[in-house]
């Protein structure tokens, strides 16, 4: 099975703070995604990548950036973190359309 | 713009059937997936839909109409540990990348 995994389950930093959350994928899936979840708002898409060095803008990318350095790794970095980015966020990886994504176990950020 | 709307909440009883709707509007269209949430837990993967139609798994099947842009997740016997947020998401023209519905958090009662 493939497995998506995110370094942490909880985090609680301060405002201002850089905030790196990890996300690593051992099957060799070209496709990777961050999300946040927000009730009332469902998953929206920060950034995705289709290839290494490779990123794209997703629906709300302010305040985030990301990095993919290695194919299986992909890096959600908040510059300054600030309140408005308490979450839940939620790592997923593919192959392709057709085969869905597979979700890390996603990182509850508290930011205080 | 693209949109994908389905009921906040529905309730249901133990052993019953329930039918959660969800309809959108995308530009592109490849496919449709429906995931299970439970609190605190990541989705998984329950189905997918490109072509219209009934897929039937267990006791979990789903309908796609694309010329009416719609869908629907219908659950059979209904069981507790069914309780949780159902997920429609929507493989535009863009490849790979899912759009999401807000969900729809299902609670079953005894």
């Amino acid at each position: 099975d493939v497995k998506v995994t995110q370094s942490s389950r909880y985090l609680v930093k301060r405002t201002g703070e850089k905030v790196f959350l990890e996300c690593v994928q051992d099957m060799d899936h070209e496709n990777m995604f961050w999300y946040r979840q927000d009730p009332g708002l469902g998953l929206r898409l920060i950034y995705f990548s289709y290839d290494v060095k490779m990123k794209e803008k997703g629906d709300i990318p302010e305040g985030y950036s990301v990095s993919r350095e290695k194919k299986e790794r992909f890096s959600l970095i908040l510059e300054s973190a600030s309140t408005n980015q308490t979450s839940m966020y939620l790592c997923a990886s593919s192959v392709g359309t057709a085969h869905g994504y597979t979700f890390g176990s996603g990182t509850r950020l508290t930011v205080v | 713009g693209q949109n994908i709307d389905q009921p906040t909440e529905m309730t249901a009883t133990e052993g019953a059937i329930v039918q959660i709707n969800c309809t959108y509007q995308t530009s592109g269209f490849n496919g449709l997936f429906w995931y299970q949430q439970h609190a605190g837990e990541a989705p998984t993967f329950l189905s997918y839909n490109v072509l219209d139609g009934l897929e039937e798994k267990g006791r979990f099947s789903s309908f796609l109409s694309r010329s009416k842009g719609y869908s629907y997740l219908l659950l059979k016997e209904l069981q507790m540990k069914d309780s949780a947020s159902y997920l429609c998401a929507v493989g535009g023209n863009q490849g790979g990348k899912l759009i999401f519905g807000q969900g729809t958090e299902l609670s079953v009662k005894p």
